[in-house]
């Protein structure tokens, strides 16, 4: 059982906004701004897509955007395209020497 | 240009042991933490603990203690991660990262499967 909580899925259509929660608690998400979100495509490893709740690296499209707010943490896609079908997940360090939690991952398809 | 490449697939019998190498290149190997994730077939991902290349400094998850063990040779920029009395739930990919600043696991190595099977 992951630490963090995500959907297990979302949808959405090409050109729309889809939005992913990850959901953790006092010990990490609510009091760390250090939660990063991750793209996976099926056999590769994963890309760092967000980190700090709100950066972007380098290279990522503005059509990514991080947030949180209490104990949730939220990646939005807006301007959907077929290319983001993927798994997302989210990550908060957790502050118990520099440990890290992983959220169960998202499955997005884009219909 | 930052590179992890990790060593080639293994498949080990139940109760052996394993071990994957993580050859790192373009930066300063000392620099940054090097961690450790895995990830079962069809499943999520999963910290298994974090090596310090300047100390040789671990932490490992609980669920691995006693049975993980991270080196490194800073001769040869490459960190390792050996997990011992394999079962046939640790058959999974295993990935080494960096990570910059207190969250970020900005380069990743390609991954390496471990099957254990009887």
């Amino acid at each position: 059982q992951s630490a963090l909580t995500q959907p297990r899925s979302v949808s959405g259509s090409p050109g729309q906004s889809v939005t992913i929660s990850c959901t953790g608690t006092d010990s990490d998400v609510v009091i760390y701004t250090y939660v990063s979100w991750y793209q996976q495509y099926p056999g590769k490893a994963p890309k760092v897509m967000i980190f700090d709740v709100t950066k972007r690296p380098s290279g990522v499209p503005d059509r990514f955007s991080g947030s949180k707010s209490g104990n949730t943490a939220s990646l939005t896609i807006s301007g959907l395209q077929a290319e983001d079908e993927a798994d997302y997940y989210c990550c908060s360090y957790t502050g118990r020497y520099t440990d890290v939690a992983f959220g169960g991952g998202t499955k997005l398809t884009v219909l | 240009q930052v590179q992890l490449v990790q060593s080639g697939a293994e498949v080990k019998k139940p109760g052996a042991s394993v071990q994957v190498s993580c050859k790192t290149s373009g930066y300063t190997f000392n620099g940054y933490y090097i961690y450790w994730v895995r990830q079962a077939p069809g499943q999520g991902l999963e910290w298994m603990g974090w090596i310090n290349p300047n100390s040789g400094g671990t932490n490992y998850a609980q669920k691995f203690q006693g049975r993980v063990t991270m080196t490194r040779d800073t001769s040869i920029s490459t960190a390792y991660m050996g997990l011992s009395r394999l079962r046939s739930d640790d058959t999974a990919v295993y990935y080494c990262a960096r990570i910059s600043g207190y969250n970020s696991f900005d380069y990743w190595g390609q991954g390496t499967l471990v099957t254990v099977s009887s």
